[in-house]
């Protein structure tokens, strides 16, 4: 099957701790975005990475850290310098850097500070 | 502030009414997108119009662009129990590359 993975589904931290959300994609695409969605509201970047390598500061990167070492693979660190990481986490892919086209999502993961 | 906003917020409907949606954007856009999202799920596109066409329709899908009024619209015909969800509007700016914005959405339901 083609597609997005998020992993873990559901995570809880303590407060104080770094925690990485996975996101893996098999559909060779170049471009890679992480999203934030609070309860009853939309989505918001985070980051993004349009080529191996690189990534940029989306529009609330403050307290989040990601890295691209692979295409296939683009996981994002909650730092415990994020002051309300509790929130509804979703990535997704597309085809052609630089180009717009429809974005597809995983099934998301949904993080919990005790 | 968000690129694009959904109004209504929410709209609560019988099994075989329509439903429309509306969303407005402040910039230019390259494109417009609709995705929906089901409680507690990822997002799954619907439809994409771009900044050069005015309607497109897809199955009981159908959307409108008005560049002018920076306005869009989805309109879902013979709503099912199934359409419940939430739909969101994203824009794609000029000279963004290839990032979207999302509006806040609108949380449709469906009573059968």
């Amino acid at each position: 099957d083609g597609g997005i993975t998020q992993s873990p589904k559901y995570l809880f931290r303590k407060e104080g701790q770094n925690v990485t959300l996975s996101c893996e994609q098999n559909l060779n695409h170049d471009a890679m975005y992480w999203y934030r969605q609070d309860p009853g509201q939309g989505l918001r970047l985070i980051y993004y990475s349009q080529i191996v390598n690189d990534f940029q500061k989306g529009d609330i990167a403050e307290g989040y850290s990601v890295s691209r070492e692979k295409k296939e693979s683009f996981p994002l660190t909650v730092t415990s310098a994020q002051k309300n990481p509790t929130a509804f986490y979703l990535c997704a892919s597309n085809g052609l850097a630089g180009y717009t086209d429809t974005q597809y999502f995983g099934p998301g993961t949904r993080l919990t500070v005790l | 502030s968000q690129q694009g906003e959904e109004d209504p917020q929410a709209l609560s409907i019988q099994e075989g009414e329509n439903a429309t949606m509306n969303c407005s954007y402040k910039t230019s856009i390259n494109n417009l997108q609709w995705y929906r999202q089901n409680s507690g799920r990822g997002l799954v596109h619907l439809i994409l119009i771009r900044s050069n066409e005015r309607e497109k329709h897809s199955g009981r899908l159908r959307v409108t662009l008005d560049t002018s009024k920076k306005s869009s619209s989805l309109l879902i015909t013979a709503s099912r129990a199934a359409d419940t969800a939430s739909y969101f509007c994203a824009t794609a700016r000029h000279n963004a590359g290839n990032m979207l914005t999302f509006g806040g959405g609108t949380r449709l339901m469906v009573k059968p």
